[in-house]
């Protein structure tokens, strides 16, 4: 079975550019988070899917950020224009919500991203 | 405020040496407690967890951890590490019935030198 995927594993941009992340989740887990970690902090929560409707997006830092999930499959997270402070690394997880057991989170590689 | 604290960023320890990684965390109802690793160039992977009943927990490659409710903590320990150990290992509080976010504490980074 995949694991949780990630696309691309680097992306360096340039101030006040666009970047798009892409997560593809472990098949048939409707429970899509988007993670963040700035360099030497914590793993910090951004935004939750179930299927395609944003569940809790309270961590999203500004309007800047915006995520997708357009039939509640892969989702994507454009960061537009891009800040110096958005650089860090973009976790994905997923989890099943049949189950029940939303608590059992699977995470992707990460993208980092680096701002200049 | 709900908070993970890893008080040690590194921790270097020699070949075979027992280690035990820290973590604390607030919180005054019944929460989940997760230890994550990481390492060079992977993603998160899931190392043990607690959710109920034995306060010590077993989890792969040879960690534990125990829960202890009155401190607040949920340290890890391996009672002989490997260099393959080196990586960095995060502690993740969940919490029930609240919100399907993982809150994680900083990061410890693990150093096994031979």
């Amino acid at each position: 079975e995949a694991g949780v995927t990630q696309f691309p594993s680097h992306s360096v941009i340039e101030k006040g550019q666009t970047v798009t992340l892409r997560c593809d989740p472990i098949s048939g887990h409707d429970n899509l988070y988007w993670y963040r970690r700035v360099m030497g902090k914590e793993i910090k929560f951004l935004l939750h899917f179930v299927k395609e409707s944003k569940q809790d997006e309270s961590g999203m830092p500004n309007n800047r950020f915006l995520a997708e999930r357009t039939g509640g499959t892969y989702s994507t997270l454009k960061v537009q224009p891009a800040e110096l402070e958005d650089s860090g690394v973009y976790f994905c997880a997923s989890s099943q919500l049949s189950t029940g057991l939303t608590y059992e989170q699977y995470f992707g590689p990460g993208t980092r991203l680096t701002v200049t | 405020a709900q908070s993970v604290t890893q008080l040690d960023s590194q921790v270097p320890v020699f070949e075979e040496a027992p280690v035990e990684l820290r973590c604390n965390y607030s919180s005054s109802v019944s929460v989940y407690l997760f230890w994550y690793v990481q390492y060079p160039n992977q993603g998160l992977q899931l190392l043990l967890k607690y959710l109920s009943g034995s306060t010590l927990v077993k989890g792969i490659n040879g960690f534990e951890a125990e829960f202890n409710k009155s401190q607040t903590s949920f340290h890890l320990r391996k009672p002989s590490v490997h260099i393959s150990d080196t990586a960095e290992y995060f502690c993740a509080v969940f919490y029930p019935y609240n919100t399907d976010k993982l809150i994680f504490g900083t990061g410890t980074r693990l150093q096994v030198f031979p």
